[in-house]
């Protein structure tokens, strides 16, 4: 198995740009994750997923950010409009309920840079 | 979901065992404790968990006061690879749930 594959790995963009950020999680898992990892706050959630339907987004910070998972293999996440303070590494991680998800599975992240 | 309080760093020579505490003294009888790492530019890497009974796999072991209300992760023969964050969770468990990270233990393993 290839693992979560995220996509971009890095991304530079300029204030006021759309920013677009790609999950596909391991086959057969029926939870996603979102998480931001920043120096000052540490590694975050910003919102669940199960079977494809939001649970949480307690932790998305500002209506510019969005999810969506249109299906069980992809998800998006996106900035709109960016700002520098959303300069971040954004982890994409997968889990499955039927092993008791016990143990979730991160992605290699996006580094996010707004200049 | 109890809150979780840990050195914040520790050195471990090559080839000795690490030993990294967690204190959890508020956790609830239904609370996992979850061990996870970092390794600098990587995403997060399960090692282990446990409710109530020490728990061993290739990694690690996990050992839990008859309390509750600390652990300790063992690297048996701790090796320079195993230089990263690691984050001591507590959580209920509801099949999924998210996870909360605290600040963790940076360990550095010396040659």
């Amino acid at each position: 198995d290839a693992g979560v594959i995220q996509s971009p790995r890095h991304e530079v963009t300029e204030m006021g740009q759309e920013v677009t950020l790609r999950c596909k999680p391991i086959s057969g898992h029926d939870y996603l994750f979102w998480y931001r990892q920043t120096m000052m706050r540490g590694l975050e959630l910003l919102i669940y997923f199960n079977n494809n339907v939001p649970i949480d987004d307690s932790g998305m910070p500002e209506d510019r950010f969005s999810a969506k998972m249109p299906n069980a293999s992809f998800s998006t996440l996106k900035i709109q409009p960016s700002e520098p303070r959303d300069s971040a590494v954004y982890f994409c991680a997968s889990t499955y309920s039927s092993g008791g998800g016990h143990e979730q599975f991160f992605g290699p992240g996006t580094r996010l840079t707004v200049l | 979901d109890a809150k979780t309080t840990q050195p914040t760093s520790m050195d471990c020579a090559e080839g000795r065992a690490a030993n990294l505490p967690c204190n959890h003294s508020t956790i609830s009888g239904n609370e996992y404790v979850y061990w996870y790492r970092q390794i600098h530019s990587q995403g997060p890497q399960y090692i282990i968990h446990g409710l109530k009974n020490n728990e061993t796999n290739e990694m690690a072991s996990l050992i839990i006061t008859e309390d509750r209300k600390s652990s300790t992760l063992i690297l048996p023969h701790a090796t320079l690879r195993d230089t990263a964050v690691y984050y001591c969770i507590v959580r209920y468990y509801n099949q999924g749930g998210k996870l909360i990270f605290g600040q963790g233990t940076e360990l550095s393993v010396k040659p």
